[in-house]
């Protein structure tokens, strides 16, 4: 499968402190995205790295992009409770549409 | 602007039945996509349009499932004959660019239940 994985699955974490997840992807891609979904609503999106990107923050979000090992990361510094979500990466390889991981559950407990 | 507008948000139907989703996209976006998404398989890309011109349509489980989009803001998904595996919560998004290249704008989902 072609599809971004995101690694943990699930993380528990206190308020205040960070998390991060992993992405892998398998074939050369054109940009890669991160987005959320709370419980029971649709995906919001978070940010966009392109593939000659190496980092990009917003605001306490910040990504990797390591086009040499296939893989991104996202980091949530400072936690909060209302970052309870899933989170998912999603791989553009140039067909003109995304393809979405499988998700990363993040609970955040204040 | 509202945002992608889909309806209903909660749907229940009984096996052997005709469902129709509804999606309203953001004014002036060119893409329109439909996902599904369950537990087992996570999101998976149905179909997309542009210029409401389906694009592709290999997402497409099989016969019983069709879309529309007769104009720039609505688009349709219909099941017929709905089965239980087709529960599952179906999401519409549209983007002003190609689907890759761009922010994908989410509705909030039809929550679909066959029984």
């Amino acid at each position: 499968s072609q599809q971004g994985e995101e690694d943990p699955q699930a993380l528990s974490i206190q308020e205040g402190e960070n998390a991060t997840m992993n992405c892998s992807y398998k074939t050369s891609i054109n940009n890669l995205q991160w987005y959320r979904q709370n419980s029971g609503r649709g995906l919001v999106h978070l940010i966009l790295i392109r593939s000659n990107e190496r980092e990009k923050h917003s605001g306490r979000l910040r990504v990797t992009l390591d086009t040499s090992k296939k893989s991104s990361s996202l980091l949530i510094t400072a936690s909060r409770a209302a970052d309870t979500a899933s989170y998912f990466c999603a791989t553009d390889y140039g067909n003109n549409r995304l393809a979405f991981g499988k998700g990363n559950q993040v609970v955040v407990i204040p | 602007d509202a945002g992608v507008i889909q309806s209903p948000r909660h749907e229940v139907t009984e096996m052997g039945q005709e469902v129709t989703l509804r999606c309203k996209p953001i004014s002036g976006h060119d893409y329109l996509f439909w996902y599904r998404q369950t537990m087992m398989r996570g999101l998976e890309l149905l179909i997309y349009f542009n210029n409401n011109v389906p694009i592709d349509d290999s997402g497409m489980p099989e016969d019983r499932f069709s879309a529309k989009m007769p104009n720039a803001s609505f688009s349709t998904l219909k099941i017929q004959p709905s089965e239980p595996r087709d529960s599952a919560v179906y999401f519409c998004a549209s983007s002003l660019m190609a689907g890759g290249a761009d922010t994908q704008y989410f509705g909030p989902g039809t929550r679909l239940t066959v029984l």
